[in-house]
């Protein structure tokens, strides 16, 4: 099984800076990795496929790259409805697919 | 527009069993694998299990092995999760998601609690 290993857990920005999320896989999934915003009492929705691949309707602020075992989501210029939970998960070498345990966006 | 509508949630004994549903709209459903995701209370998410699209595969997370199953009716567009043999730790949100590598397109899910 492939261990998705999020950093830091918690993050606490202030609107309008530019911040980087990481996640690092336990072995290579080439670029076969999404990511996820979750806001409290909402489902999942994607932002990134393909390690760099913008989901339909994301915001252009919203990147991803990398490839391998490490990969990075960045948010520019962070507006207040960024702030939630932010999730990376594989689906190279499955099953089982696996997600990371999650990083939490604050406000400062 | 996709729609996905899980149901069936509720509370469950431990040993018991559950049966989760979700009807799914606005699109192709017998083209697309289907997956439910699951996340307990204040934690991360967890793959579930996955069908493909005519439900000749079928995938399973090791914790549910032999106790969960997963299925699927095309004709009335709808996805179910058997749940028996229930433990504490199946106490979750239940998702149901579109497609089996990553989800675009998720339900608002179905609470399954387990307690005596």
């Amino acid at each position: 099984e492939i261990v998705m290993t999020q950093s830091p857990a918690t993050l606490s920005v202030s609107p309008g800076e530019r911040v980087t999320l990481s996640c690092r896989a336990s072995q290579s999934v080439s670029d076969n990795l999404a990511w996820y915003q979750q806001k409290p009492g909402q489902a999942p929705r994607l932002l990134i496929y393909a390690a760099s691949a913008g989901a339909t309707g994301v915001p252009a602020r919203f990147s991803g790259s990398g490839f391998g075992t490490e990969f990075t989501l960045t948010i520019n210029s962070l507006q207040s409805e960024d702030f939630a939970i932010y999730y990376c998960q594989q689906y190279d070498n499955w099953p089982p697919i696996t997600f990371g345990q999650g990083t939490r966006l604050e406000i400062k | 527009e996709v729609q996905l509508v899980e149901s069936g949630g509720g509370l469950g004994q431990p040993g018991g069993s559950l049966r989760l549903s979700c009807a799914a709209s606005g699109f192709n459903f017998n083209l697309y694998w289907m997956t439910w995701v699951r996340q307990a209370p204040g934690k991360g998410l967890e793959w579930v299990a996955t069908i493909k699209e005519d439900g000749s595969e079928e995938y399973y997370v090791d914790s549910v092995k032999g106790r969960f199953t997963i299925s699927r009716d095309n004709a009335k567009n709808s996805l179910s999760l058997q749940m028996t043999n229930l433990r504490d730790e199946d106490t979750a949100m239940y998702f149901c998601a579109r497609n089996q590598l990553f989800f675009a397109s998720w339900g608002q899910g179905t609470p399954v609690a387990v307690s005596s």
